[in-house]
């Protein structure tokens, strides 16, 4: 079935650096989303991108999906420890009705 | 209110015992979902309910039985489980079932706590 992986698997990151995410899919994408996951929490939906080469920011939070919509970023940067959390990309391929979740990046921040 | 409810917190059962899951919205979400989180996993989608009705069933084994009594509720209801089916039991509801043409704000999921369910 369909796989969607992100990588890297862990970042650890001293408070103020930046860190990215990346989601990749081998199917082309209608939708991506992004979510993300507090330790001992539930996913809280983030952004959903839609348009080929759609870039979004939220405050430091910058959200990317690749020209060939096969592929999403998120970057955040200057982190802070209330980042600290697992990042999940979700994603709709065409004539599906169901989101995909991505493996997952696990975030910490250094203080 | 965005906040979907979910009882209870945790749960702790053996294989032989029948319990279930509850879970709840009041924001007019059309489609309502159960997934299964493995520690250190994604979600995984087990059943999507769309106006009331399933609409996807991801091959679930049928000791999990979902249940949408009406548009605010949906259950899960758990019998003779294995300890494998150990994990965080997630809703999640959604505006309307997902679609490539629908509206940007109509597919945004909104989960609940979750259940974190343990089978003895």
């Amino acid at each position: 079935g369909q796989q969607v992986m992100q990588i890297p698997q862990y970042q650890h990151v001293q408070e103020g650096e930046d860190f990215t995410t990346y989601c990749n899919s081998s199917t082309t994408l209608s939708n991506i989303q992004w979510y993300k996951q507090r330790p001992g929490g539930h996913p809280v939906f983030l952004i959903q991108l839609v348009k080929s080469g759609e870039v979004k920011k939220q405050k430091r939070l910058t959200f990317q999906f690749g020209e060939a919509k096969k592929n999403s970023s998120l970057h955040i940067t200057a982190t802070q420890t209330t980042d600290v959390g697992t990042y999940f990309c979700a994603a709709l391929t065409s004539g599906t009705y169901k989101y995909i979740f991505g493996t997952g990046t696990r975030l910490k921040v250094l203080a | 209110d965005t906040e979907v409810t979910q009882t209870p917190k945790h749960l702790v059962m053996g294989m032989t015992n029948k319990k279930s899951l509850k879970c709840e919205q009041h924001m007019g979400h059309r489609a309502m979902y159960w997934y299964k989180q493995k520690a250190k996993k994604p979600p995984e989608l087990m059943f999507v309910y769309s106006y009331e009705k399933l609409s996807i069933n991801e091959s679930v084994p049928s000791r999990f039985s979902p249940e949408c009594p009406n548009s605010s509720l949906l259950n899960l209801h758990l019998h003779a489980l294995q300890p494998e089916d150990s994990a965080l039991y997630l809703c999640a509801s959604s505006q309307d079932e997902f679609s490539a043409a629908s509206q940007l704000t109509a597919d945004t999921q909104y989960f609940g706590p979750g259940t974190r369910l343990t089978v003895l």
